[in-house]
Parts: C-alpha cells; structure tokens; sequence
C-alpha cells in the first residue's frame, strides 16, 4: 500500500518570497509522483508529474519540484509566489499497473499575502 | 476542446435515499476515475473505469457503484444514503494508456445528505 504525507497544513507566504511545500510518500513499489492544485470551487489541476528520468521535474506556472528517492520525498517549490498561486496543493503517489489509483495526501493551503 | 462535465453540480438527498452522479469525460478519453472529496478524509479513490470496464477500485462499500457507457460517459451510485457520505464527487479523465497518466478533473458534485 501507498501512503502519502503533507506535512504543512497551511502555509503563509508573503508575495515575491519563495515557498516550498513539503511531500514524502512511502510505497513498496516503484512510484509516480504527482502534484495537483485545487482553486475554490473547482476540480483538481495537474502541475506537474515525475514518471522516470530526471529528479527534476518543471511544471506549470514556475513550479518545479524534486524526486529524492533515498527520503522518499518529492517537494514543490516555487522561487516568487504570486497572489494568484494562493489554493490548496495536493500531492499524490501512483504506481505501476494501479493505473489512475492516485493516493492522495491531505493538501497545503497557500495563501500568499501582499 | 471542452473538459470534463460532471451533472448535476449540487444536490440534497435525505438518508436512505439514493443518488445518481453523472460525468462525461474529455472527448477520447477512455478512463474515468471517481475521487470522494471530504475535509475529514480528504480525497479518496473509489473507482476507475475504462472501455466499460473497472479496472480498479477503493476501499468503499458496496453502496458506492459505477458504470461506463460506450460512449466513455460514467455514472456513479451511492444507494442507502448516510449522513457521512456528503462529499464532492470528483470524476476525473484521461486517456487510459501506459502509466498512471495526467488526470483532468471536472468541478464536482457537491453531496449533501440530511
């Protein structure tokens, strides 16, 4: 089984600063990594994903984040956050032959202050 | 190309009663996954269907049920409502193939069970 972890419940920032926002998994199996964004009232949005390949992985919107997989740890980052960024980001794991089984952890919520 | 249209967006149901959702996925999309949203639990998968078929499913009871069409259009059921099942439902698309691939989400249907 899969699990995943989200350490910060909310995490405040103010405009212009960077932020990270932390995720570790754990899974017995290899997995793959994914970061969503939620905006009030509406569905999930992929930023990004890491399948394989390079640790670093870029997304949409200046996000990036790093696979590490010795601290099974895939950590979002973002060098200037604007107040737009402010939403909850969920990170989830899924597996191979799980197909679109994403678990997924409790979320961050941003909020980026002027 | 239009998104991911899940019907009707908000609904009350009363316990005991029963509740159809309906999601209709990206045109080619041949996955459909339904997510159970809730402040306590957060997102939860419940199932995954693709080509008419489930290909995986959630730790749910049996009240919780789905179908998909030929058409790749999905339903989801939860019979005997209970208080706890008031939740947003997400229905989630994607293409189906190879690895756990990008999801893309409609807005939900917000459950409210009294």
């Amino acid at each position: 089984a899969q699990s995943v972890t989200q350490l910060d419940s909310q995490v405040p920032v103010f405009e212009e600063a960077p932020v990270e926002l932390r995720c570790n998994y754990s899974s017995s199996v290899s997995v793959y990594l994914f970061w969503y964004v939620q905006y009030p009232n509406q569905g999930l949005q992929l930023l990004l994903k890491y399948l394989s390949g390079s640790t670093l992985v870029k997304g949409i919107n200046g996000f990036e984040a790093e696979f590490n997989k010795s601290q099974t740890s895939f950590h979002l980052r973002k060098p200037s956050v604007h107040i737009s960024d402010t939403a909850e980001y969920f990170c989830a794991v899924g597996f191979t032959g799980g197909g679109n089984k994403l678990t997924f952890g409790t979320g961050t919520q941003l909020k980026v202050e002027l | 190309k239009a998104g991911v249209t899940q019907t009707p967006r908000y609904l009350i149901k009363t316990r005991g009663q029963q509740v159809t959702l309906s999601c209709s996925p990206i045109s080619g999309h041949r996955s459909v996954s339904w997510y159970q949203q809730t402040p306590g639990q957060g997102l939860q998968f419940l199932f995954e269907y693709f080509s008419e078929t489930q290909r995986n499913k959630g730790n749910f009871p049996g009240r919780f049920s789905g179908r998909q069409f030929s058409n790749s259009r999905s339903e989801m059921n939860v019979s005997t409502l209970e208080l706890g099942d008031s939740a947003l439902y997400l229905c989630a698309s994607s293409t189906g193939e190879g690895a756990a691939g990008e999801l893309f989400f409609g807005e939900g249907s917000r459950l409210t069970v009294l």
